[in-house]
């Protein structure tokens, strides 16, 4: 049983609307992640977190917007996506050391932009 | 930036034989990860190896990484149909602003009965 929650688990929304996507570990980990996992890019890192600050932007259009209010939180806000953002969005967590421990994920929302 | 490659990207693998899918890095790696999604399914740690030339067995499962820790393999006995899924590679990219895993493109295994 994972440790990680990740709400909703299935989101269709159209390319005018605003959802937001919600990550929560309960391991009590300092770094949090957002994956985008599709056919073309199988896991495509797009946010990192550590102690709460953004350390990692890896490019990402500005339509997906990450906050992480807190170590156990995280939100990635979602507004006028198109239809290629369709895939499934991975929260993970770890707890960051000199050597890396090994990441957490969630179980995903599938997200479908119509 | 680092760059992890797995080969190859698909293996169908008859029931019973075995396999090895490879990963490789184009940076030297402090240690690297190996992750198994089943169809469905989110990534779910299976082992982390460190040391040079390290080799690590799960039943069935033996991983290795390399002398140069530049690579890694996974190699599967006796293939069973509970071993379906992707697996995946992982190296971390240790900075000082904050750490990130960077992932293979993964091999999906399909076992044929």
């Amino acid at each position: 049983e994972t440790g990680v929650t990740q709400t909703p688990r299935h989101l269709v929304m159209g390319m005018t609307n605003k959802k937001s996507l919600k990550c929560e570990q309960h391991l009590g980990h300092n770094a949090m992640y957002w994956y985008k996992q599709s056919a073309k890019k199988p896991l495509e890192l797009m946010f990192v977190y550590n102690f709460k600050e953004q350390t990692e932007n890896n490019s990402v259009p500005s339509r997906f917007s990450p906050e992480c209010p807190n170590s156990s939180h995280l939100f990635l806000h979602l507004h006028t996506l198109q239809p290629e953002d369709s895939a499934l969005y991975l929260c993970a967590s770890s707890q960051v050391r000199v050597m890396n421990t090994e990441a957490f994920f969630g179980q995903g929302t599938r997200l479908t932009v119509v | 930036g680092q760059q992890v490659m797995q080969i190859p990207q698909y293996q169908h693998v008859q029931e019973g034989e075995d396999f090895t899918t490879y990963c490789n890095s184009s940076t030297t790696l402090s240690n690297i990860q190996w992750y198994k999604q089943r169809p469905g399914g989110h990534p779910v740690f299976l082992i982390q190896l460190v040391k040079s030339g390290e080799v690590k067995k799960q039943k069935r499962l033996t991983f290795q990484f390399g002398e140069a820790k530049k690579n890694s393999s996974l190699h599967i006995t006796a293939t069973q149909t509970t071993d379906v899924g992707t697996y995946f590679c992982a190296g971390p990219v240790i900075k000082a602003a904050g750490n990130k895993l960077t992932f293979g493109g993964g091999t999906r295994v399909l076992v044929k009965p």
